[in-house]
């Protein structure tokens, strides 16, 4: 059972490139979500879904977009990358919110010089 | 918004001891969860433990527990028989109910001494 996987695993972007993180997840789940976490810190949300089709804000959403256009499969997009924005990106995956863990994929390095 | 404080930002414990991390959590629900997860040097996060606020008895699941107090709103995570692979990070996952998404507090570093 593969749970949540991530692609790329490690990326290096050069400021102002663009690039798209997949994120994808074969347990039926309908709550995804994408979260950075910076050296030494805990895990900020950046966007979320609730559902197929549906998307909605974190606390740091800016410079990210993000799209469900499969229950599987939650996108996240890089349109003008910048330094800020070198982090490790983690995805998530719920059945629901209360009283439900999230599965976390792997991660992916992304570096932006 | 939920809001939750980890104040220990590093501990230390000797091997085979137990240790408690701190957890406190504000919220105006009265019905909510509350999640530890646990993130090695390797970076994956891995879910720990849960606890319901209706749950009338503190959650187990092995050397883990939680000391919960929900009148003082801490959910303290405690590990007894501190093992070396215990060595990471450990980040609480506040209150969340209906279409809440976790919020994760900035966590404690927990290093196991041989």
């Amino acid at each position: 059972n593969a749970g949540v996987t991530q692609t790329p695993k490690f990326r290096v972007l050069k400021t102002g490139q663009s690039m798209t993180l997949l994120c994808a997840q074969d347990m039926n789940h309908e709550y995804m979500y994408w979260y950075r976490q910076d050296p030494g810190m805990g895990l900020r949300l950046i966007h979320y879904s609730v559902g197929e089709g549906t998307t909605a804000k974190g606390e740091v959403p800016d410079g990210y977009n993000v799209s469900r256009l499969k229950k599987q499969n939650f996108l996240l997009g890089l349109e003008s990358a910048a330094p800020s924005q070198t982090s490790v990106y983690f995805c998530a995956s719920s059945f629901g919110t209360s009283g439900y863990e999230q599965y976390f994929g792997p991660g992916t390095r992304l570096t932006v010089t | 918004a939920q809001k939750i404080t980890q104040t220990q930002p590093g501990m230390f414990v000797q091997e085979k001891e137990a240790v408690t991390l701190d957890c406190t959590y504000d919220t105006s629900d009265q019905s909510y969860g509350l999640f530890w997860y646990k993130q090695p040097s390797s970076g994956e996060m891995i879910f720990l433990i849960y606890q319901g606020s209706y749950d009338e008895q503190n959650a187990t699941e092995g050397r883990y527990s939680l000391n919960f107090q929900k009148a003082r709103k801490s959910a303290n995570l405690v590990i007894s028989a501190s093992q070396l692979g215990d060595s990471a990070m450990y980040f609480c996952a506040p209150p969340c109910s209906g279409n809440t998404p976790l919020v994760f507090g900035k966590g404690t570093r927990l290093s196991v001494i041989a």
